[in-house]
């Protein structure tokens, strides 16, 4: 069964950048069906997709965010990563790492990993 | 970017009700469209998606509709166990974003 764990600081301060790390398990991150993505929940708010990527290593950014956005694929550790530049306090949220497969919703997802941005 | 819309924003209703959810879209996105149910403290879970087709392991009462820029979700007999948020996602196109509606708050009459 695929699982999903997100890793990370939880605390960035602002102006400086969130990194995050997911960890895929039980199966292929190199999987040509597939695309990974990082979507984030700011407290009590709704969903916000942030960025996807595939085993290829193109990426796929948010309009909105894709100036500070940078998603890297490691298939040696099956793993991609999120790094997100300049952060302020509405970045607090908790970040969700999932996968997508072609044609479909978001069907695997992280637990979660809750990341506050303050000094 | 494509903008989403759901109504209503909270739906107040009983076990047993039959339940209609509301997406639209500013834009077509076909039928590349996605619902996910989501608990407190929860990731979301994967309802339906191209608009209608059902994930395996959700119960049938789950169904959803539509194309274009006109979506709904339906819980033909409300369970205890659905009292919960649901959103809506279009995934149409990488270039546009993929983007999420505000939700639909679901609870207890």
């Amino acid at each position: 069964q695929l699982q999903l764990q997100e890793s990370g600081p939880g605390l960035v301060k602002p102006s400086e950048t969130l990194s995050l790390t997911c960890t895929v398990s039980g199966g292929s991150i190199s999987s040509s069906s597939h695309y990974w993505a990082w979507i984030r929940q700011s407290p009590g708010k709704g969903l916000e997709w942030i960025g996807s990527i595939y085993y290829s290593g193109s990426t796929y950014y948010s309009p909105s965010l894709k100036s500070r956005v940078t998603i890297s694929v490691d298939t040696s550790k099956n793993q991609f990563s999120l790094k997100l530049s300049f952060v302020t306090v509405a970045d607090t949220a908790v970040y969700y790492c999932a996968r997508r497969p072609f044609g479909s919703g978001h069907d695997d997802w992280g637990q979660g990993t809750l990341v506050t941005v303050s000094s | 970017d494509i903008q989403m819309t759901q109504s209503p924003s909270t739906l107040s209703a009983s076990v047993g009700d039959r339940v209609i959810i509301t997406c639209r879209a500013s834009q077509s996105v076909s039928s590349w469209l996605a619902w996910y149910q989501q608990k407190p403290g929860k990731a979301p879970k994967l309802l339906i998606y191209k608009a209608s087709t059902l994930e395996s392991g959700v119960p049938s009462r789950f169904s959803g509709s539509g194309s274009g820029t006109e979506f709904t979700l339906t819980v033909s007999s409300l369970q205890p166990d659905d009292f919960a948020t649901y959103y809506c996602q279009q995934y149409n196109s990488y270039s546009e974003g993929l983007t999420f509606g505000p939700g639909t708050k679901v609870d207890i009459k």
